[in-house]
């Protein structure tokens, strides 16, 4: 099973700074044939579902705000903020959907300095 | 968005069955995998079950292997899971989501609770 790790645990950001969130699989999720990263990242708001903000570890959905951006292959990812909005506190999870079981992160918690 | 909504949880006693439904008739429904996630408050999120778009295969987490299975209607636009040999550690909240990839679009999520 691919166990994916997050760091840090919590991490807290000053209003316009940049945020860095890293993600680390225990497999390589590149996948050779296409050469994609099957590795998504998703915001969760308190009372909220989770929300789809990039995929193929990079790729931005759309409607998400250009100052998210997702970075890495192979088994190490990143999600960077790049000037930290109010409106962006919340956990934030990488997921693996390259073989199952599928697998998450166990987030990581963005808060205002 | 795509709307999905998720019915059936509640409380039920350990070594009970429950089952939940997630309907998701505004878009079309047969032509995506559904997956469950579940989620215990305050805690991560974890991969329960998937089924592929025309129901043919299915795939779960070990830790409910055997006790929980994954079905879908696509005439009803409806995807189930029915959980049986219920234990206190499957009490979360239980999202269903779409996606052949990445999961897209997320319900609300239904709660179910295993307690006596």
């Amino acid at each position: 099973d691919i166990v994916m790790t997050q760091s840090p645990d919590s991490l807290a950001v000053s209003l316009g700074e940049r945020a860095t969130i890293n993600c680390k699989s225990s497999q390589n999720i590149l996948y050779s044939s296409n050469n994609r990263n099957f590795l998504a990242w998703y915001q969760q708001k308190p009372g909220q579902p989770p929300k789809l903000l990039i995929s193929w570890a990079s790729t931005r959905e759309s409607g998400v705000p250009d100052r998210f951006s997702g970075g890495g292959s192979g088994t190490d990812f990143t999600l960077t903020i790049s000037s930290l909005q109010a409106e962006d506190v919340a956990v934030y999870y990488c997921q693996q959907y390259y073989s199952p079981p599928l697998s998450f992160g166990q987030g990581t918690k963005l808060q205002i300095k | 968005e795509m709307q999905l909504v998720e019915s059936g949880g509640g409380l039920v006693q350990p070594g009970g069955s429950l089952r939940l439904s997630c309907a998701g008739p505004r878009f079309t429904f047969s032509s995506y995998w559904m997956h469950w996630v579940r989620q215990v408050p305050g805690e991560g999120l974890v991969w329960v079950s998937r089924v592929l778009s025309d129901g043919s295969s299915t795939g779960y987490a070990d830790s409910v292997k055997g006790r929980f299975t994954i079905t879908r209607d696509n005439a009803k636009d409806t995807m189930y899971l029915q959980m049986n040999s219920l234990r206190a550690e499957d009490t979360a909240v239980y999202y269903c989501t779409r996606g052949v990839a990445a999961m897209e679009d997320w319900g609300q999520g239904t709660l179910v609770t295993v307690s006596s």
